[in-house]
């Protein structure tokens, strides 16, 4: 069971903006940054934010991470047809001593 | 460009060990972290574990006990080795590059293998 918790879905139309948020308590979030992966169908997790709000070479800005105490969210702007896909958080767990990954974001182009 | 490779069994018996090797390419190991993550059908991301290019290790003290991950700076390749499976370890093992930051406060994995998918079944 994992000690990141997002909303299991999200559906949206495209062209609009969907949030995630992400769950976590002093020991993960609250002392460590957040990075946010996304895995498209049938292929390996990809690093979509790291360090909270940074991007990776090639990754569009419509895709942003924000943080705020225990708790940070992704944002998707101008949603497209080729963001369906699940999307994960995670961050290091100082009491676990261990990576966490958030439970998981399926989130739907309607 | 660095490109990741996992190979190995794809199935593997109850009780037995399994046992993946990660190549890199186009990069070296050295200078860099090297993890292990896996996927249940179905299910969500589970670290394992991740070793140093100078061999120091570090692993998810769920599966501690029955986990060595070592790393081969000669073969450019890291390597995962899962003691006493059970049908729980049927998974796609993912080898991933890692970037880390003071004790932790940066870490996250930046390049992926495609994954492997290995079944515990007799």
């Amino acid at each position: 069971q994992s000690v990141l918790t997002q909303p299991p879905s999200a559906s949206v139309t495209p062209g609009q903006r969907v949030t995630i948020s992400c769950s976590g308590s002093s020991s993960n979030i609250g002392s460590n940054t957040v990075n946010w992966y996304q895995q498209l169908p049938g292929t390996a997790p990809k690093l979509l934010i790291y360090s909270d709000d940074q991007w990776p070479s090639g990754v569009p800005d419509r895709f942003s991470g924000s943080k705020s105490g225990t708790s940070a969210s992704l944002a998707i702007s101008g949603l497209q047809s080729e963001d369906e896909a699940d999307y994960y958080c995670a961050s290091w767990d100082d009491s676990l001593s261990g990576y966490v990954f958030g439970t998981g974001t399926k989130v739907t182009v309607l | 460009q660095v490109q990741l490779q996992e190979s190995g069994p794809g199935l593997v018996k109850p009780s037995e060990t399994l046992s993946l090797t990660c190549t890199v390419s186009g990069g070296s190991v050295s200078y860099y972290y090297w993890s292990w993550i896996r996927q249940p059908p179905g299910k969500g991301l589970e670290w394992i574990g991740y070793v140093y290019y100078i061999g120091s290790t570090n692993y998810n003290p769920s599966l501690n006990s029955r986990v060595t991950i070592s790393v081969d700076r000669s073969k450019n390749q890291f390597s995962l080795k899962l003691t006493s499976v059970t049908a729980a370890d049927t998974a796609v093992y993912y080898c991933a590059r890692t970037q880390r930051e003071g004790y932790y406060s940066k870490y996250y994995m930046d390049v992926w293998g495609k994954g492997t998918t290995v079944t515990v079944s007799s």
